[in-house]
């Protein structure tokens, strides 16, 4: 079946530690994103990436990292910077990054939910 | 429609009635728009979209109503069901510049259906 994987389901982390989330797609999208989900808030933008070994910050990238070494594969590190890391954590991906016309949303992963120890 | 803070709007119906979601979007130049449907613990689903030269589109059991001129979208679901209980996004696409293709999205609605 085509589409968005993400790993763990549940993580946990300890203060001072980074973590990884991650993200992998057979769609073959180019555009990737990473969102923050807080309990009855909408989705923060934190990284996004249009294309290969290219990338962004979004509007709450402070404490997060990601690389894009793959098309497929768009992994978010939660580094120690982070101070308030909870939340549950979406990934996305989109067809074309740069045509501006059509029906492209963006196609969503079933989320990892961090917790601090 | 949309608030601020912790409180979602809430909506509660019977099954078998029509439901209508409203959204407030920010931003004049947004230039499509997206529905989506969040069930607890998973990601949002993509619902329906439409592009800023439309103000309706139908899909199956959903229709999307774009009002430009006060900046208002809506979703609105047929003889919902049980299983259209969830919360509903709506998102805005910036326009233009580098940020093309972001989304903003709103806070969401619960949407609670009674047997």
């Amino acid at each position: 079946d085509g589409g968005i994987t993400q790993s763990p389901k549940y993580l946990f982390r300890k203060e001072g530690q980074n973590v990884t989330l991650s993200c992998e797609q057979n769609l073959n999208h180019d555009a990737m994103y990473w969102y923050r989900q807080d309990p009855g808030q909408g989705l923060r933008l934190i990284y996004y990436s249009q294309i290969v070994n290219d990338f962004q910050k979004g509007d709450i990238a402070e404490g997060y990292s990601v690389s894009r070494e793959k098309k497929e594969s768009f992994p978010l590190t939660v580094t120690s910077a982070q101070k308030n890391p909870t939340a549950f954590y979406l990934c996305a991906s989109r067809r074309d990054s740069i045509t501006p016309v059509g029906n492209q949303p963006q196609h969503f992963g079933d989320g990892t939910r961090l917790s601090i120890l | 429609g949309e608030s601020v803070g912790l409180h979602l709007p809430t909506l509660s119906v019977q099954e078998g009635d029509n439901s209508i979601i409203n959204c407030a979007y920010s931003n004049s130049a947004s230039d499509y728009f997206i529905w989506y449907k969040q069930e607890s613990g998973k990601g949002p689903q993509f619902i329906i979209d439409i592009r800023s030269n439309m103000d309706k589109r139908q899909g199956q059991r959903v229709t999307v109503l774009l009002n430009k001129t006060v900046k208002h979208l809506s979703l609105q679901i047929a003889a919902t069901q049980p299983g259209d209980s969830a919360v509903y996004f709506c998102a805005e696409r910036n326009a233009g510049g580098t940020s093309y293709g972001k989304l903003t999205f709103g806070q969401g609605t619960i949407l609670t259906v009674h047997p």
